[in-house]
């Protein structure tokens, strides 16, 4: 079964500072990867996804995030974060086309951002 | 882009009623609709698969009966908590898939809906 790890729960950063939010998943094939982000309040935008080719993606508000097989990770990140980047943000992995879990995706445990002016 | 709505965005209701939460597609259709729920300070679980025209499929550990799901046309799913009681207080999401390509990356969601049970 699929599942993602979301190591901290909550980060707190100065404006201006970079930031790298960590994601491990554990998939059987090569995963659909996704990093949302949540107002309070909020439904769902998405920041970016992977599916395959390069494993540098880059996203909506200026964050990227990085596939690394080898350690089945897809950290999200931004190299200056704006006050009104505070949130929770969430990996997500999802099915390959095709298969009966395909559509389905499973969450990490969210990283709530603090930003401090 | 595509839009998903889901309404009431927040509702309150006593204990033993029942709460009917909207999810449509706006400018697409999709065959396929997905429930989410967000405990407090959790993350989001997959509850069911919505599919249009046939019984929706629900994930281990969901009760059938008390979270009706209902996808009678390509852009609406309902959601129905039967019976509403405190712990079924929560924040529900649904997600869609476009009908053409139907791959994981079209899929949508909808704001949410807060739903609290007094």
């Amino acid at each position: 079964a699929q599942s993602v790890t979301q190591p901290d729960i909550h980060i707190t950063v100065s404006e201006g500072a970079s930031l790298e939010l960590r994601c491990n998943y554990s998939y059987g094939a090569t995963p659909y990867l996704f990093w949302y982000v949540q107002s309070p309040g909020q439904g769902l935008q998405l920041l970016l996804k992977y599916f395959s080719g390069d494993t540098l993606v880059q996203g909506i508000k200026g964050f990227e995030a990085e596939f690394k097989r080898s350690q089945s990770s897809f950290n999200l990140r931004k190299p200056s974060v704006h006050w009104s980047d505070a949130a929770e943000y969430f990996c997500a992995v999802g099915a390959s086309a095709g298969g009966t879990s395909y559509g389905k995706l499973t969450f990490g445990q969210g990283t709530i951002l603090t930003v401090h002016p | 882009g595509a839009v998903v709505s889901q309404h009431p965005s927040r509702v309150i209701c006593k204990s033993g009623t029942s709460v009917k939460i909207e999810c449509r597609s706006l400018d697409f259709q999709a065959t396929t609709m997905f429930w989410y729920r967000q405990f407090p300070k959790k993350s989001l679980m997959l509850m069911a698969t919505s599919n249009e025209g046939s019984k929706a499929t629900y994930e281990q550990g969901v009760e059938k009966d008390k979270f009706l799901i209902n996808h009678a046309s390509l852009t609406l799913s309902t959601l129905t908590v039967t019976s509403a009681h405190p712990e079924d207080s929560s924040f529900y999401i649904c997600s869609a898939n476009p009908l053409t390509g139907g791959q994981v990356e079209k899929l949508f969601f909808g704001s949410g809906t807060q739903l609290s049970v007094l």
